[in-house]
């Protein structure tokens, strides 16, 4: 049972598309986040939420939104998609705020290419 | 700017024979440090982790050890089995603000060679 799952796994599109990705936690984790690993592998944060709210927003273009339907579900929009958003798009929730610097579970990441 | 490096993108270490991975720190802020691993096609995984406080942490065949006058620190690994190959990422955080973003170093690979 996995504890935090990613789909897709792996995501090819033309650029000027608009996809998402979708991520969900079983945990019962109160902050969930977005990391992007590019490709010199420099894992780097973009979006955190918890309860619901955006905690950080590093210097992410606005074309990346993330969503937050419930507790358990961040997903990532991306629109007007660029070939240098090729990279891993990594998921991963902790316990609680304040607790996250002890540890997050990552999900499996998302392969994003643009081509 | 990178505030968490990893200078060594490989290592290679002979089964039972220790391992050990570096990892240098800018901010001196930081007052928490975890080490990471990640096998391919994987997410990272939480391995061990040691806080300013200390200067030592022991968890079974894995030891961190924290050096803050050199803003240092180093991930032991006695004695080292080939399913420890995998990438290695150091990862530090403002704990005591209570901020959880932590700033990832760009990974050593580990391969131990049986």
């Amino acid at each position: 049972d996995t504890a935090v799952s990613q789909t897709p796994k792996y995501l090819v599109t033309q650029m000027g598309n608009d996809k998402s990705i979708k991520c969900e936690q079983n945990l019962g984790h109160d902050t969930m986040y977005w990391y992007k690993q590019d490709s010199k592998k420099f894992l780097k944060i973009m979006f955190s939420y918890n309860n619901k709210e955006l905690i950080i927003n590093e210097t992410v273009p606005n074309r990346f939104s993330p969503k937050s339907p419930d507790k358990a579900h961040l997903n990532l929009h991306i629109n007007s998609l660029e070939l240098g958003d090729s990279a891993v798009y990594f998921c991963a929730s902790s316990q609680e705020w304040g607790k996250g610097a002890y540890g997050y579970t990552f999900g499996s990441g998302t392969r994003l290419t643009v081509v | 700017d990178q505030q968490v490096k990893q200078n060594s993108p490989s290592l290679s270490v002979q089964e039972g024979r220790i391992s050990i991975l570096n990892c240098d720190y800018t901010n001196s802020m930081f007052d928490y440090f975890l080490w990471y691993k990640k096998y391919p096609a994987e997410g990272p995984t939480f391995l061990i982790s040691i806080s300013s406080i200390k200067d030592k942490n022991e968890d079974g065949r894995f030891t961190v050890f924290l050096n803050k006058s050199a803003k240092h620190l180093s991930l032991h690994i006695v004695p080292s089995q080939p399913g420890d190959s995998a990438v290695y990422f150091c990862a530090a955080s403002v704990a005591q603000t209570g901020a959880n973003n932590l700033f990832f170093g760009t990974g050593t690979r580990l391969t131990v060679i049986p």
